[in-house]
C-alpha cells in the first residue's frame, strides 16, 4: 500500500518568508501528484496538479516539484501571507485511489 | 453545477440510527470518490465510481457502509446502525476523466460532518 508522509507536521513562519513543504511517498509508480489546501471546517481546494511526466508546476506564488524516482515532492510558497495559513495536503494516484498525507499545518504570523 | 455539493453539512445521529449523505458532483465529471477524514488526519479512501459503476469499494470499513450512484451523477453514502467510531467528515470528490495517465484535477465538496452520540 502506498504510504504518504508530510514533513513538518506543523510550521509557523513570519509574514514574507519563503517556505518549503515536503511530501514523500513509498511507491514511485504514480500517475500524478496533487497539492491541496484545507481551511478549518472546509473541504480540500486544489492548488497544483503534477502529471507523472512533469517535473514541476507553478501557479502564482506557488511552485511544486516532483521527483518520482526518489518518491518526493516539494511545495514552495514565496513571500508568505497570513491568508496562506491553512493545512496543506499532498495526494498521489497510483491507480483508482488517491492516497493522502496527514498534512502540514501552516501558520503565517503577521 | 459550479462545484461539488454535499448535504447535509452537519449531521448528528444517535448510535444505531441510519444516515444518508448526498453528493452532487460537478456536471460532466465521470469519476466520483468518497473519502473519510478523521480529525487531524488526511482523507482515507472509501469507494470509487466511474459513471454508475462502483469499481472499487475496498475502503468501506464494514458492511454497514453502502454507496450508490444509480444514474451516474448524484451519489449517496449510507451508513446503517451508526457507531461512535463512524464520527468523521465524509468528503466527496469528482474528476472529469477516467484516463489514469492524464487526469484533470480532483475537486472536493465541503464535506458532511457526522457526529454519532
Amino acid at each position: 500500500k502506498q504510504e504518504v508522509t508530510q514533513i513538518p507536521a506543523a510550521l509557523s513562519v513570519p509574514e514574507g518568508e519563503n517556505l518549503v513543504l515536503n511530501c514523500s511517498f513509498t511507491d514511485s509508480a504514480i500517475y500524478n501528484l496533487q497539492w491541496f489546501r484545507q481551511d478549518p471546517g472546509k473541504g480540500l481546494t486544489s492548488l497544483l496538479l503534477i502529471q507523472s511526466s512533469q517535473r514541476e508546476q507553478t501557479s502564482g506564488r506557488l511552485n511544486a516539484s516532483l521527483d518520482k524516482s526518489s518518491g518526493r515532492s516539494t511545495l514552495y510558497i514565496a513571500a508568505s501571507q497570513p491568508g496562506d495559513s491553512a493545512t496543506y495536503l499532498c495526494a498521489v494516484r497510483p491507480g483508482n485511489q488517491f492516497y493522502f498525507g496527514t498534512g502540514t499545518s501552516l501558520t503565517v504570523i503577521p | 453545477g459550479a462545484g461539488v455539493s454535499q448535504s447535509p453539512r452537519y449531521k448528528v445521529a444517535k448510535r444505531g440510527q441510519d444516515v444518508a449523505l448526498r453528493c452532487d458532483p460537478i456536471s460532466g465529471h465521470v469519476s466520483l470518490f468518497w473519502y473519510q477524514q478523521a480529525l487531524g488526519q488526511g482523507p482515507e479512501f472509501l469507494t470509487y465510481f466511474q459513471n454508475e459503476a462502483q469499481l472499487d469499494k475496498s475502503g468501506l470499513p464494514s458492511d454497514r457502509f453502502f454507496a450508490e450512484r444509480p444514474e451516474g451523477s448524484v451519489s449517496t453514502l449510507k451508513i446503517q446502525r451508526t457507531q461512535q467510531e463512524d464520527s468523521a467528515v465524509y468528503l466527496c470528490a469528482s474528476l472529469i476523466s477516467t484516463t489514469l495517465a492524464n487526469t484533470g484535477e480532483l475537486f472536493f465538496g465541503e464535506g458532511s460532518r457526522l457526529t454519532v452520540l
